[in-house]
């Protein structure tokens, strides 16, 4: 059963926090991403890694890192939180790339206000 | 011009009505996928297809590479249909910014 785990579902931080949101997947994926949903913009990609410890930056990069130091997890880090980060955050996973491996499992979310 | 247009963007019906969400993209792609998500933040991959149509219970994914379009139909809708469907194209995918239905019974 896929299964992807985002570590809190919801989580209040101050400005100028070090916020750290953790992603783990058990399916061996080779590939995972980091997604920011606000309402009007859709999801947009922050960033994804193709491998451990490989990471390639996403649409919306600015002010978010990631860590990929083990194959199922991928963390993402916001360095100094601030309150235009407040949203919601989607993690997900796939096998790898090629059309018959394109499809990708969701977290749950977590959402985060940023006070 | 946003490179994945969905429409509409909202969409009520009755149920057990035949229901019709619209994807249409501007960009070369290798793959589309229809994703549903429920009220609380939970997504679900729905489909993912490169040409003709799928089906799945009273779910059915289509897609015209040449027109660069896809439709989701739902058939005899159900309220716990109601949700927000999004469309994403290519490896990186780029989403639609998603429909959200409402089924009343």
């Amino acid at each position: 059963d896929v299964k992807v785990t985002q570590s809190s579902r919801y989580l209040v931080k101050r400005t100028g926090e070090k916020v750290f949101l953790e992603c783990v997947q058990d399916m061996d994926h080779e590939n995972m991403f980091w997604y920011r949903q606000d309402p009007g913009l859709g999801l947009r990609l922050i960033y994804f890694s193709y491998d451990v410890k490989m990471k390639e930056k996403g649409d919306i990069p600015e002010g978010y890192s990631v860590s990929r130091e083990k194959k199922e997890r991928f963390s993402l880090i916001l360095e100094s939180a601030s309150t235009n980060q407040t949203s919601m955050y989607l993690c997900a996973s796939r096998v790898g790339t090629g059309v018959a491996k394109n499809i990708q499992y969701f977290g749950a979310g977590t959402r985060l206000s940023v006070l | 011009k946003n490179e994945v247009e969905q429409s509409p963007q909202n969409l009520t019906a009755q149920e057990g009505e035949f229901i019709t969400i619209n994807c249409s993209y501007s960009v070369g792609i290798s793959a589309l996928h229809w994703l549903q998500q429920h009220p609380g933040g939970g997504i679900v991959s729905l489909f993912m297809l490169s040409s003709g149509k799928k089906k799945h219970g009273r779910l059915i994914a289509t897609i015209n590479i040449q027109e660069k379009h896809s439709s989701l139909h739902i058939t005899a809708s159900h309220p716990r249909d109601s949700a927000v469907y999004i469309c994403a194209v290519k490896r990186k995918l780029i989403f639609g910014t998603g429909t959200r239905l409402q089924v009343f019974p």
